[in-house]
């Protein structure tokens, strides 16, 4: 099946500093990539939605100016978190859809995910 | 609002068991829902999709129905093992063009050995 990657795969971050989360798919090319983080117990929660060259939409309630998304091409998108505080600490987990998988239904592969840790 | 819901949030169940894992969403404008599995501090596992057409979908000991009507899916788990402990979550997909999932707060499954 196709392949997400994401890296790092965990980050330690002191507040303040800004930490950049990359997600590549590895074997298509994916038009479109989400991400979602995910609080411990609880279920993921869409934070945006990227397509290539364009500029990303952002969820109700997500700052734009705090999670910059770059999805500067077909395999590669970034997440960065400027200014991480405590309450940033979370996993995020990056998701690639290509239409040209699964017969054209669209489905989205994921990747297995980036702990954040802000201290 | 388009709530997906799980129940229950825990499970805890004796190897062999089958077993039983409910959906529920709130939006009947569904054009697929999606089980999937994931493991401690790990990524999805997509595990069955569902399109709206259809009623259900099996995979090995794995059998997911959707039954639009009433809002609901289920993801059965025949002969149940200890590796299939996971946390099990349901996404349904909006039936519009922005292909986004909402997602359920899962079901943490145990099965004891």
């Amino acid at each position: 099946g196709a392949v997400v990657s994401q890296h790092p795969s965990w980050v330690i971050c002191k507040s303040g500093t800004s930490v950049k989360i990359e997600c590549r798919s590895l074997d298509f090319q994916a038009t479109t990539m989400f991400w979602y983080r995910q609080f411990p117990k609880q279920s993921l929660m869409l934070m945006a939605t990227s397509n290539e060259g364009s500029k990303a939409t952002y969820e109700q309630g997500v700052e734009k100016d705090k999670f910059l998304i770059n999805h500067a091409s077909l395999t590669l998108s970034t997440l960065t978190v400027t200014s991480a505080h405590p309450e940033d600490s979370s996993f995020y987990i990056c998701s690639a859809s290509s239409e040209r998988l699964a017969g054209g239904l669209r489905v989205k592969y994921f990747g297995p995910g980036t702990r954040l840790t802000v201290t | 609002k388009q709530e997906v819901t799980q129940i229950p949030a825990a499970l805890s169940v004796p190897e062999g068991e089958n077993l039983v894992l409910n959906c529920s969403f709130t939006d009947s404008a569904i054009y697929n829902l999606q089980w999937f599995r994931q493991d401690p501090g790990k990524g999805l596992t997509s595990l069955l999709l569902i399109q709206s057409s259809q009623r259900e979908q099996t995979s090995g000991r794995l059998n997911a129905s959707l039954d639009k009507s009433s809002g609901r899916s289920t993801l059965y788990i025949a002969a149940s093992q200890p590796g299939d402990s996971a946390t099990y979550l349901c996404a349904r997909r909006v039936e519009d063009s922005s292909y986004k999932l909402i997602f359920g707060s899962g079901t943490r499954l145990l099965v004891r050995p």
